[in-house]
């Protein structure tokens, strides 16, 4: 049990809808960060954000964007989806910037029909 | 581009057996981590390497890390079908970044 959970578990969409993907972090864990992994790969960076902000991006278009609230819960958003988009999203909590996460939620695994 | 591999990507070794996963990297970095992650779930910390010469361990499972040569080992010792999982190492540039860029995982199978 690593305190990060994610919501949905599983999730269904259809080509060029949005989703908004949910996640809690462990309590006092001021830093959240992204992941996509893709069928059979590693997961992929996607952004962190630290007190509300973004605070480092990887290589994803800005259909994929986030937000974190006060009580260090953060949404996933992602725009227009594509086909591609179809992977595990993880989300990981860190109790300080610049702290690299070591604990990941169970992920929501999203399915783009 | 800080790129990671490992070798083998897929495994399979019976029980009781001895075997080494690779990773090296591209870049300088003084951060390397392993993962765990069974199918369906989330990745699993297994251990933290911090420094040139590291070296942990944890029951079956020992990692190493060679900073002069962008290489880390994870051995694992008289396999137990419970240590069927894919393995990720991962790597944190040594820029301040907290980004993590991960292998492309090494696929465990024991056979028993």
């Amino acid at each position: 049990e690593t305190g990060v959970t994610q919501s949905p578990t599983h999730l269904i969409k259809t080509r060029g809808q949005q989703v908004t993907l949910r996640c809690s972090s462990q309590s006092g864990h001021n830093t959240v960060s992204w992941y996509q992994q893709a069928l059979g790969q590693g997961p992929q960076f996607i952004f962190q954000y630290y007190r509300e902000e973004e605070n480092g991006r990887g290589n994803f278009p800005p259909r994929f964007s986030g937000l974190q609230f006060p009580n260090y819960s953060s949404e996933l958003n992602v725009n227009a989806l594509e086909l591609d988009d179809s992977a595990l999203y993880l989300c990981a909590s860190s109790l300080a910037q610049g702290e690299v996460p070591l604990h990941f939620g169970n992920g929501t695994r999203l399915t783009v029909t | 581009e800080l790129k990671v591999e490992q070798n083998p990507l897929f495994l399979s070794m019976q029980e009781g057996k001895n075997y080494t996963i690779y990773c090296n990297y591209s870049t300088t970095s003084d951060r390397l981590y392993w993962y765990r992650q069974d199918p369906g779930k989330s990745l699993e910390s297994l251990f933290v390497l911090l420094s040139n010469g590291a070296v942990k361990q944890e029951g079956r499972l020992m990692a190493s890390l060679d900073t002069k040569a962008r290489l880390s080992t994870l051995h694992i010792t008289a396999a137990v079908h419970d240590l069927s999982a894919t393995y990720f190492c991962a790597v944190n540039s040594n820029f301040g970044n907290e980004k993590l860029t991960f292998g492309t995982g090494t696929r465990l199978t024991i056979i028993p």
